[in-house]
């Protein structure tokens, strides 16, 4: 039974044209996180919202949004993709705040930009 | 400079041997967590250790935490193809407790 679902898996788009991700939960967490993931690398926190307030990471480019509607549901929109942000994006929950708790990852949506 | 490092960054081996990777830090965690990643995939919780010393057996993997708590490593067992990916480790430091950090990964490669 999948608990953290992203869609769509691979999206391909063009060079500046906006584009959404989507991730759902029903694992009823507080927290949902967004991470940019390169080839081989260790994936890098964009942004995360506990409950509905937004935390964006220092480093994180404007180019880079984020909704939550709801508790189930969080997106993540690219303003502007670039050729650099051609990677794997994930998404993540956790019931609270808090290194200790698990974080739960979503299969990923591979984006490539044209 | 990493906060969390791992070693080695890539391995192959064949099929049947054993292996360890190592995740390190000059700073204390309160707890840390081992993933495997298969390409194509999202992490995928092997084992959450938090307490110094502490080892954990997940089969044919079996986990250590430092009596520091500044390190940790993964042993493998009789690998098998299955076993291909990329491990990650990650924790939250004492001193940033909110915030997990990941290391870049060990890349392993079972052959058959």
């Amino acid at each position: 039974d999948a608990m953290v679902i992203q869609n769509p898996r691979y999206q391909v788009t063009q060079f500046g044209k906006p584009v959404t991700l989507s991730c759902s939960q029903t694992l009823n967490h507080n927290v949902m996180y967004w991470y940019q993931q390169k080839s081989s690398q260790a994936p890098k926190l964009l942004f995360h919202y506990y409950d509905k307030d937004f935390n964006n990471e220092a480093d994180t480019p404007d180019n880079f949004q984020s909704r939550r509607p709801n508790t189930s549901f969080c997106f993540l929109d690219i303003r502007s993709p670039g050729l650099g942000d051609a990677a794997m994006y994930l998404c993540a929950t956790s019931r609270e705040r808090g290194g200790s708790d698990t974080q739960y990852f979503g299969p990923g949506t591979r984006l490539t930009v044209l | 400079t990493q906060l969390l490092e791992q070693s080695p960054q890539f391995l192959s081996i064949q099929e049947g041997e054993n292996l360890t990777v190592y995740c390190n830090s000059s700073s204390v965690f309160s707890s840390l967590q081992w993933y495997r990643q298969e390409p194509g995939e999202g992490p995928v919780l092997l084992v959450t250790v938090v307490t110094g010393g502490e080892v954990k057996k997940l089969k044919r993997l079996t986990f250590q935490f430092g009596d520091a708590r500044k390190d940790s490593s993964l042993h493998i067992t009789a690998a098998q193809p299955g076993d291909t990916g990329l491990y990650l480790c990650a924790g939250a430091r004492e001193t940033s407790y909110d915030k997990v950090i990941f290391g870049p990964g060990t890349s392993l490669s079972v052959i058959p």
